[in-house]
């Protein structure tokens, strides 16, 4: 079974500042998506970047860039420019390719000081 | 267009009692998919539908969790004899297609279920 490990509860950035964020993950697939998701308090899931695992290029959304270490089955985001809008919970998710359902970590809870 | 909806926003129920929690997904999502968050904790897949069909049930916990897609569309998720165990926001979401490519899923805002 895959599994998804975030070791950071918690995490604080100053506005304007870099941040990144920690995912590690186990599978025996070879191909996979890996994801992260923005939950802000209204709950609502939001899909703030994806990465193919068959594409070595890190991928990057704006301020948000991935940094993929295939081989450590490392996945971890980096945010650029903090705001304070960013503020909110952060979960790294699998999902096999030709599976369906997400597998989440536990999350890490981002604060930006102002 | 208009996103996932999931209501009620929130219940309170008591031990013992039924429950249903209704997902309205993305028109035209064929693929709907359920989890359920406990509190400081990531989602945990519970089922998938994949139109009118439960595709991979393999998330649900006991035979007191139980969830129906009749006409490819809505979706309940009914459990029977709430324990408190079972307090959780249940999140839902919808995909245009389902498993065997990449599609996004998309989620609702959640229901939060909190059995006393």
């Amino acid at each position: 079974a895959q599994t998804v490990t975030q070791s950071q509860p918690e995490m604080s950035v100053q506005e304007a500042e870099t941040v990144t964020l920690s995912c590690t993950y186990d599978t025996s697939e070879s191909d996979y998506y890996l994801f992260w998701y923005k939950q802000p308090p209204s709950r609502q899931m939001i899909l703030v970047i994806r990465q193919e695992a068959y594409k070595q290029q890190n991928a990057t959304e704006n301020r948000f860039s991935v940094n993929f270490q295939k081989a450590a089955k490392s996945f971890s985001l980096k945010i650029s420019d903090s705001q304070l809008g960013d503020a909110a919970m952060y979960f790294c998710a699998y999902r096999g390719v030709y599976g369906n359902k997400l597998v989440f970590g536990a999350g890490t809870i981002l604060r930006v000081k102002s | 267009g208009a996103g996932v909806s999931q209501t009620p926003s929130n219940k309170v129920t008591e031990k013992g009692k039924y429950v249903e929690l209704r997902c309205d997904p993305i028109s035209g999502h064929t693929a709907l998919y359920w989890y359920r968050q406990s509190l400081g904790q990531g989602p945990e897949f519970l089922i998938y539908f994949q139109g009118t069909g439960a595709a991979d049930d393999s998330g649900l916990p006991n035979d007191r969790f139980f969830a129906v897609r009749p006409e490819g569309s809505v979706s309940t998720l009914k459990i029977q004899r709430t324990e408190r165990g079972d307090s959780a926001v249940y999140l839902c979401a919808s995909s245009l297609i389902g498993a065997g490519s990449y599609n996004e899923q998309f989620f609702g805002p959640g229901t939060r279920l909190t059995v006393l």
